[in-house]
């Protein structure tokens, strides 16, 4: 079974400054998906950026990008030049490739204040 | 386009109660999922519809969770009788079988079990 752990279950960031948030995950499979989802406080959640585990070049997104890591199983996110309406939950999934069910397994989960 | 829609954003029942939860996914995507995130710990998956067919119920955690989406539209989830561990966020999230893994959330409902 496939497991997706954020160690960090706060972080704070000054506006403009970059932040780094972790995310390790277990699998046995060779072909799957990695994503963060970000949720505004009493907002829905939507996918910030996704990396396709056969492509060795790290997803990015304006100034979101992550450090993929496939070997050692990591997926990190860095928000540069944070703003306040990055403040969020974030959250790390994982989907096997080729699934039928699109079944995302999800990380607890890492809230995140920017500070002016 | 709309996006996923969600009611009652909160609802607060008392143990024993009924509740029933609604999802309106995007118009036209046939994939639909219900979430659960218990207080701190990470989210997790429920059930799969398949236009009005169920393709994964793994996550349902005991036959007091009921989930129909009649028609292959809108979908909802009762919990009956309501437990107080069954207090959480339920999201639910919609997507298009040939758009590749890309799934829409809505803003959950926020069940409060007293």
């Amino acid at each position: 079974a496939q497991t997706v752990t954020q160690s960090q279950p706060e972080m704070s960031v000054q506006e403009a400054e970059t932040v780094t948030l972790s995310c390790t995950y277990d699998t046995s499979e060779n072909n799957y998906y990695l994503f963060w989802y970000k949720q505004p406080p009493s907002r829905q959640m939507i996918l910030v950026i996704r990396q396709e585990a056969y492509k060795q070049q790290n997803a990015t997104e304006n100034r979101f990008s992550v450090n993929f890591q496939k070997a050692a199983k990591s997926f990190s996110l860095k928000i540069s030049d944070s703003q306040l309406g990055d403040t969020a939950m974030y959250f790390c999934a994982f989907m096997k490739h080729g699934s039928n069910t699109g079944k995302l397994i999800f990380g607890q989960g890492t809230t995140l204040q920017v500070k002016p | 386009e709309a996006g996923v829609t969600q009611f009652p954003s909160h609802s607060v029942i008392e143990k024993g109660q009924t509740v029933t939860l609604r999802c309106d996914p995007i118009s036209g995507h046939d994939n639909l999922y219900w979430y659960r995130r218990v207080m701190g710990k990470e989210i997790k998956f429920l059930l799969h519809f398949v236009k009005e067919s169920k393709q994964d119920e793994s996550g349902m955690p005991n036959n007091r969770f009921l989930a129909e989406r009649t028609g292959g539209t809108y979908s909802t989830l009762k919990v009956q009788p309501a437990e107080l561990e069954d207090s959480g966020v339920y999201f639910c999230a919609s997507s298009q079988v040939d758009r590749g893994p890309k799934a829409f959330f809505g803003q959950g409902t926020r069940l409060t079990v007293v």
